[in-house]
């Protein structure tokens, strides 16, 4: 089982909610990221947790707020976004972060600020 | 600051031709090299990684080559069809530092 799951697949939001977006794997992996991709974009890194430690914030907005509660989910958390953030956020899981092994990523949520 | 540059940008092939994707990178201290698809609207889907050690991989019609000194990598797709049109995205992992992805070859086979 090489699978991220990632949801909801579908987010619209105003920009006075409070939402999150969940990821979860059970590869065993202790390194687990997120993601944001625009449109004709590669993606760009947000936040790597390794072993259950957030060890890189590739300085995002505190309005971005990660979580990983245990080994095998990951939550981003989103409260007073932006229009500008509507996005496709991408969950992606690997054996721990730095040691050169296959990235696994998800479908996916799309999320749109209105 | 690793940069890592793919050409073309954009390539449409017919149906049946074996093609060649290029992507560079400026920073020769990598752990692995990895090689992604990616279809309109979806995730990425990871088709083949390249230790830094390895020169090349391959699986079924595809083969990714590396060359770390000069900083280069090909991805090299046989008969392809229209199947394969998709982005294909290249990611580089050094030290401490996860993915930096080009941005990407969008790739059309016309039938």
């Amino acid at each position: 089982d090489t699978e991220v799951t990632q949801t909801p697949k579908h987010l619209v939001m105003g920009m006075t909610n409070k939402k999150s977006l969940k990821c979860e794997q059970h590869m065993g992996h202790r390194a687990m990221y997120w993601y944001k991709q625009k449109a004709k974009k590669p993606p760009e890194l947000m936040f790597v947790y390794s072993y259950e430690k957030l060890s890189i914030n590739e300085s995002v907005p505190s309005r971005f707020s990660p979580e990983c509660p245990n080994s095998s989910l990951l939550n981003l958390h989103l409260h007073a976004l932006q229009p500008e953030d509507s996005a496709l956020y991408l969950c992606a899981s690997s054996r721990p972060s730095g040691s050169g092994n296959t990235i696994y990523f998800g479908e996916g949520s799309w999320l749109t600020v209105v | 600051k690793q940069e890592v540059t793919q050409i073309p940008a954009a390539l449409s092939v017919p149906e049946g031709e074996n093609l060649v994707l290029n992507c560079s990178f400026t920073d020769s201290a990598i752990y692995n090299l990895q090689w992604f698809r990616q279809d309109p609207g979806k995730g990425l889907t990871s088709l083949l990684l390249i230790q830094s050690s390895q020169r090349e991989q391959t699986s079924g019609r595809l083969n990714a080559s590396l060359d770390k000194s000069s900083g280069r990598s090909t991805l090299y797709i046989a008969a392809s069809q229209p199947g394969d049109s998709a982005t294909y995205l290249c990611a580089v992992i050094g030290g401490n530092t996860p993915l930096v992805f080009g941005k990407g070859t969008r790739l059309s086979v016309i039938a």
